[in-house]
Formats: structure tokens, sequence, C-alpha cells
């Protein structure tokens, strides 16, 4: 079945350790997303990527970068994780243009920073 | 203010309940209007979609846009307990040419009970 898989589903890290998260999707999606969610609230996006066209959010903290290698992969880099950055984040993707309202979510990594 | 507001919830209804989930939002330029069920632990996804004001039915959901009070609202008939999830209204802008992007309500954390 086409689908978003992220990896891993648990991560632990420690205050100011680098981590990367992944993300892939044999889907063929030319859009890519990365939401944070914390608890009770709304996924929030951090960026997207419309094939390699990089599109960050204005409050997106300098903390965090991304990089699309390929189609296929996507990562999310947390270059020095804080307290406030313990969340759930989301990878998505979606087709351009009317279909882009279709997000095809992953199951999310949970990310605990201690 | 934000964009999108949804009443957090939690909801706790008896099985076979009619529910109202609601969301106003601020920005008159929204495209699109989402439905999105995140159950728990996983990923948000795609329950429906409507692009006008009106209503839009698919088996016991039905979604409604007003536009001009800038409200929408998903209606479940004959709840079941396998509808216990988290709801999240979208509302997308259309970027040409670079996909787009979701804003998401908070969500409204429904338990239907047997």
């Amino acid at each position: 079945d086409a689908m978003v898989i992220q990896n891993p589903r648990y991560q632990v890290t420690q205050f100011g350790k680098p981590v990367t998260l992944s993300c892939s999707q044999t889907l063929n999606h030319n859009v890519m997303y990365w939401y944070q969610q914390k608890s009770s609230q709304a996924p929030k996006l951090l960026f997207h990527y419309y094939d390699k066209d990089f599109n960050n959010e204005a409050d997106t903290p300098d903390n965090f970068q991304s990089r699309r290698p390929n189609t296929s992969f996507c990562f999310l880099d947390i270059r020095s994780p804080g307290l406030g950055d313990a969340a759930m984040y989301l990878c998505a993707t979606s087709r351009l243009g009317r279909g882009v309202f279709e997000q095809y979510f992953g199951p999310g990594t949970r990310l605990t920073v201690t | 203010q934000k964009e999108v507001e949804q009443d957090p919830g939690p909801l706790s209804v008896p099985e076979g309940a009619i529910v109202s989930l609601n969301c106003t939002y601020s920005n008159s330029a929204f495209q699109y209007f989402m439905w999105y069920r995140q159950y728990s632990r996983k990923g948000p996804e795609l329950l429906m979609y409507t692009y006008s004001s009106g209503n839009k039915e698919d088996g016991r959901f039905t979604a409604q846009v007003d536009k001009s009070s800038k409200y929408i609202s998903l209606f479940i008939r004959d709840s079941q307990p396998s509808d216990s999830a988290t709801y999240l209204c979208a509302m997308s802008l259309l970027i040409l040419n670079q996909g787009g992007k979701l804003i998401f309500g908070q969500g409204t954390e429904l338990s239907v009970k047997p």
C-alpha cells in the first residue's frame, strides 16, 4: 500500500543533542510537509517542499532545518533540542494544485527531550 | 486572534447521538475547508472537504460551510464508539506553483460511549 512512513516512532534525546527525524513516501507526491503538534494543540506547519523548493514558515525557529534529497525522502534536523521542542512531529505529503488540501500524514514521531 | 478557532472539548456523547463540531475562522481568503480525524497516537486522516458554502454529505457525516459567517460545521449522525477520536478542522490557501498549506484548528476530542 502506498503510504507515508516515519522513523523512528519514538525518539528520546538529551537537551542540546542534535537529532534527525526521517520521513519517506511511496505516493510520489510533489509536496512534503513537516508539522509540529504539541499535546492538545493544532498541528503547526514548520516548512514544506514543493519538489526541491523549500518554503520556511516565518515563525519556524532557526534550530529546525530540513533536507529533501529526493522525491521520496525528507528529513527534519533539530540542531539543539530544548525542552520546549518535545512534541509529535508529523510528516505529510500532497499532490500539487487542487490536491493540496488532501494531505496524507504519517503516524508521527514522538520526541522526548530529557 | 487565531486564524482558526475550534472548541477543544472534550465532548462525550452516548452511542447513536448526533454530534455537532464547529470552527470559526477570520481569513476570508481561505478557499478549501477540511475535516481531519485523528485517532490516538496516529496521524490525521482526511475525512471530508468542501470548497463552497452549503452542505456536503458522506454517509453519516455532513460538512457545512457558511462563508458569510466564517463558520464551518461537521455533523455526525448515529455516532458510533469507533468515531471516538480528535476532529480537526482545517482551512487552505492555494498558492499557485507552491502547493499550499493547511491552517488547523485545535481539534475537538470526541468520545462516544456504548
